[in-house]
């Protein structure tokens, strides 16, 4: 079946260092693909919508500026934390679709010092 | 999108069938129900999907009613493993569209 890779599993990074997560469609090319983030025994909550050769787009609160994304080819969408403070430390998510089904990564835990 | 209601959490015993059920009374006439599951530090792997009546895999098995504003997800004997959150989407199957997740259901399997 179809295969979403994040990389990498997990991060440490000091305070105001920026961090890049990367989220690879494996078998399957992906025009669109999803950026969450989930705090500890909480939902996933959708960041933005990464858009191959165009502007991600951004849900509301969520700090275009801080969190960088760039989706540069049909199988790579990276999500760039800027600036990176411990508010940011949290579980980030990537998804896209193969076919009608959404396939999730495995995650990037993202911890900041 | 239609949002959904789940309960929050639920426990239950090895070798038990569990159903968790979901809301979604406004469900639109060609949305999906998806049931996803999620163990810790992990991303979210799908289980079922259905449109209408029931739908059977190998792991699960979904029940919809006529009027599709709810959704059961039965597990049959389920064992410490299926300790996870399960949660419930609904949307076009069409692919591309931003999926919101709702509070899931935490399940809690008892030895």
């Amino acid at each position: 079946g179809a295969v979403v890779s994040q990389h990498p599993s997990w991060v440490i990074c000091k305070s105001g260092t920026s961090v890049k997560i990367e989220c690879r469609s494996l078998d399957f090319q992906a025009t669109t693909m999803f950026w969450y983030r989930q705090f500890p025994k909480q939902s996933l909550m959708l960041m933005a919508t990464s858009n191959e050769g165009s502007k991600a787009t951004y849900e509301q609160g969520v700090e275009k500026d801080k969190f960088l994304i760039n989706h540069a080819s049909l199988t790579l969408s990276t999500l760039t934390v800027t600036s990176a403070h411990p508010e940011d430390s949290s579980f980030y998510i990537c998804s896209a679709f193969g076919g009608a089904e959404a396939f999730f990564g495995q995650g990037t835990r993202l911890t900041v010092v | 999108l239609a949002k959904t209601t789940q309960p929050i959490s639920m426990d239950s015993y090895e070798g038990q069938e569990v159903n968790i059920t979901c809301s979604h009374n406004n469900i639109a006439t060609n949305d999906y129900i998806t049931w996803y599951q999620q163990f810790p530090s992990q991303g979210p792997r799908f289980i079922i999907q259905g449109y209408k009546t029931k739908v059977t895999n190998e792991v699960a098995s979904l029940f919809i009613p006529a009027d599709r504003k709810s959704s059961t997800l039965s597990l049959p004997r389920v064992s410490l493993s299926d300790t996870a959150v399960y949660y419930c989407l609904v949307g076009s199957n069409f692919g591309n569209e931003k999926l919101t997740f709702g509070t899931g259901t935490r399940l809690t399997i008892i030895p």
